[in-house]
């Protein structure tokens, strides 16, 4: 597609659900970034992909959020037992190249709501 | 203290008032990114920068490396740039953002 598309774009979840979060970027490119932006705030950083080797998952904020991005291009952030603190617009971008040269493309985001 | 700092954090102005957004951060950084975001969430890339200025339209970035600064810079602002305006490092060997906290601004017609 022409652009970073998230799905989603709002999810309104019960405390203690599962949720799935989808992120499809533009196609070919090689470097996939979660953020996680609370209300207010600026994203923060949460996890990053090369192709589909996770190297990077130091921002994630519990055992409770995993990501995957099997095939390289895909990519689901998932959020277990989901707690009142993790609402917030969980933001997908995607990068041509390993280093970021050729800059960065930005999803709309996924707004998560737990209540 | 934060790696990235903007200011000011909230910045309302009349239509046709130059505007300039303010970024400092302490780390080495590979480039610097403004980005604008919308109400709904998206983000649009607007500069990357490692030296110097650029220029697009009535948008204007510069950058010194030296004193670790940044500023956006709007000339003939209207009501449709209101929005949140972000700043955010690459470091060197990272391909990791990091984000100041943002500026909201508002203009007034």
């Amino acid at each position: 597609g022409a652009g970073v598309s998230q799905s989603p774009r709002y999810k309104v979840a019960k405390r203690g659900q599962d949720v799935a979060l989808r992120c499809d970027p533009i196609s070919g490119h090689v470097s996939l970034f979660w953020y996680q932006q609370a209300l207010g705030q600026g994203p923060e950083f949460l996890t990053y992909f090369q192709n589909e080797a996770q190297l990077d998952k130091s921002g994630l904020p519990s055992d409770r959020f995993f990501a995957e991005r099997p095939e390289g291009s895909v990519s689901t952030l998932k959020i277990q037992r989901t707690q009142q603190e993790d609402s917030a617009v969980y933001l997908c971008a995607s990068s041509l190249y390993v280093t970021a040269r050729a800059g960065y493309t930005f999803g709309s985001g996924t707004r998560l709501t737990v209540v | 203290k934060n790696e990235v700092e903007q200011s000011p954090q909230n910045l309302t102005a009349q239509e046709g008032e130059f505007i300039t957004i303010n970024c400092s951060y302490s780390v080495g950084i590979s480039a610097l990114h403004w980005l604008q975001q919308h109400p709904g969430g998206g983000i649009v890339s607007l500069f990357m920068l490692s030296s110097g200025k650029k220029k697009h339209g009535r948008l204007i970035a510069t950058i010194n490396i030296q004193e670790k600064h940044s500023s956006l810079h709007i000339t003939a602002s209207h009501p449709r740039d209101s929005a949140v305006y972000i700043c955010a490092v690459g470091g060197k060997g990272a391909q990791k953002l990091v984000f100041g906290q943002g500026t909201r601004l508002t203009i007034n017609p």
